[in-house]
């Protein structure tokens, strides 16, 4: 059974600092990694989507790492804000069925 | 707005009974997916149709059944309801089949079961 483990599982942050998660996966037979925003009441949006070792993707003060060798991807949010606040979500992404095999996920809580 | 729509928002109904959850895609896009969210459990991918056939099965009951029709829409049919498939069902869909491509989620429907 393919299984996706994120942690931590949640964090409290101050306005301003740094934070990185991580999510680990299989490093056989991979394909893609997604990463997702969810927040409170909204439905999940994607960020980003890996596929080669050692892609860096960015998105304003957010940015994900993969490495696919040893089956782990970073996300990094620069100066967080108490709009990042939300659960984010990572997935592995199978070759052609497109099936997205999801992690728990870890919240953030950024305090202001 | 990711394009996606849904509905029922809420659903409300008794054990034993059928339901049926409906899904829009963004225009432009074969891939639908549908996926569980139930309390104590991450997103579940239940099944997948591309361009009105069915490519992959998850975790999905026998009671459980889906098809997407020839305008792409697609509907997720629920039967002999229990309390244990109270949950959040959502909806995505993506350009093309295959795991390289964003998927894009409708905003859910929440059903719960009494």
């Amino acid at each position: 059974i393919l299984n996706v483990e994120q942690s931590p599982q949640s964090l409290h942050v101050q306005e301003g600092d740094s934070t990185n998660f991580t999510c680990s996966f299989p490093s056989s037979n991979f394909y893609a990694l997604h990463w997702y925003r969810w927040e409170t009441a909204k439905s999940p949006e994607a960020l980003f989507v890996m596929t080669l070792n050692g892609d860096e993707k960015k998105k304003g003060r957010i940015s994900a790492t993969l490495n696919t060798k040893e089956g782990y991807s970073y996300l990094y949010i620069k100066g967080s804000q108490p709009e990042d606040s939300a659960t984010y979500l990572c997935a592995f992404g199978s070759s052609n069925t497109g099936k997205l095999i999801f992690g728990q996920g870890t919240t953030l809580q950024v305090k202001p | 707005d990711s394009g996606v729509t849904q509905t029922p928002k809420h659903l409300i109904t008794a054990t034993g009974q059928r339901v049926t959850l409906r899904c829009s895609p963004r225009s432009g896009d074969l891939s639908v997916y549908w996926y569980q969210q139930s309390l104590d459990q991450g997103l579940q991918f239940l099944i997948h149709y591309y361009n009105g056939e069915e490519r992959a099965k998850g975790n999905i009951l026998e009671r459980f059944s889906a098809q997407q029709f020839p305008d792409l829409h697609s509907e997720l049919n629920l039967s002999s309801l229990e309390l244990g498939d109270s949950a959040l069902y959502f909806c995505a869909s993506s350009v093309a089949p295959g795991g390289v491509y964003e998927q894009y989620f409708g905003p859910g429907t929440r059903l719960t079961v009494t």
